[in-house]
């Protein structure tokens, strides 16, 4: 069965200083991961998917995730942050039947 | 930019009663899922549909729980008989074809009191 486990429940970081939110899975095959963003109030907006085409791999807004099948990581980084990023990153590794399971989460404070 | 909708975005019922959560998803979706977050923990999945039928259901989806899709745009969650566990943040989320990608709306606030 697929899980992933989140490591850090809350990360704070200084604007302008690098982002590392730490991600393991357990799965079978070789699987599908995401990271999904969720601000204050909003939904789930999805950040990046990892597929099997490259272990690196960039979304939206400056981040990204490499994904180490050795290590069975797939970590999310941005190398500045920005205030805007404060908001809760979810984890989460598809199974076959395309159900999500989640991570819980972890909450990012950016300082100014 | 196409985005999945869902109302009302707070609901508040008193226990026993019905409720029914709607969602508009996407309109080239096939793939359709609801999911819930109990306060403080982690997105959970309920239950996945396509084509018209529930492909599969996490055992918290009992039979309190039902789904539909009306008029081929709207995609409902009902809960029968509303209990103070049921309390959460419930998401809808659409996938294309073949991609197991998911979009998801911005969640319904259930409180049961």
């Amino acid at each position: 069965a697929q899980s992933v486990t989140q490591l850090d429940s809350h990360v704070s970081v200084s604007e302008g200083t690098p982002v590392l939110l730490r991600c393991n899975y357990s799965s079978s095959y070789s699987p599908s991961l995401f990271w999904y963003v969720q601000h204050p109030n909003k939904g789930l907006q999805l950040l990046l998917k990892y597929t099997s085409a490259a272990t690196l791999v960039k979304g939206i807004n400056g981040f990204e995730a490499e994904f180490k099948k050795s290590e069975t990581s797939f970590h999310l980084t941005k190398p500045s942050a920005h205030m805007s990023d404060a908001a809760e990153y979810f984890c989460v590794v598809s199974d076959r039947a395309y159900k999500y399971i989640f991570g819980t989460g972890t909450r990012l404070k950016v300082l100014a | 930019e196409p985005e999945v909708t869902q109302t009302p975005s707070h609901q508040v019922t008193q226990m026993g009663q019905e409720v029914i959560l709607r969602c508009v998803p996407i309109s080239n979706h096939l793939y359709f899922y609801w999911y819930r977050q109990i306060l403080g923990q982690k997105v959970e999945f309920l239950v996945s549909f396509y084509n018209n039928e529930i492909s599969e259901k996490s055992e918290i989806f009992d039979d309190q729980f039902s789904v539909e899709r009306p008029d081929g745009s709207n995609f409902t969650l009902k809960i029968r008989s509303t209990k103070l566990e049921d309390s959460a943040m419930y998401f809808c989320a659409g996938g294309p074809p073949f991609s197991d990608t998911q979009y998801f709306g911005p969640g319904t606030r259930l409180t049961v009191l």
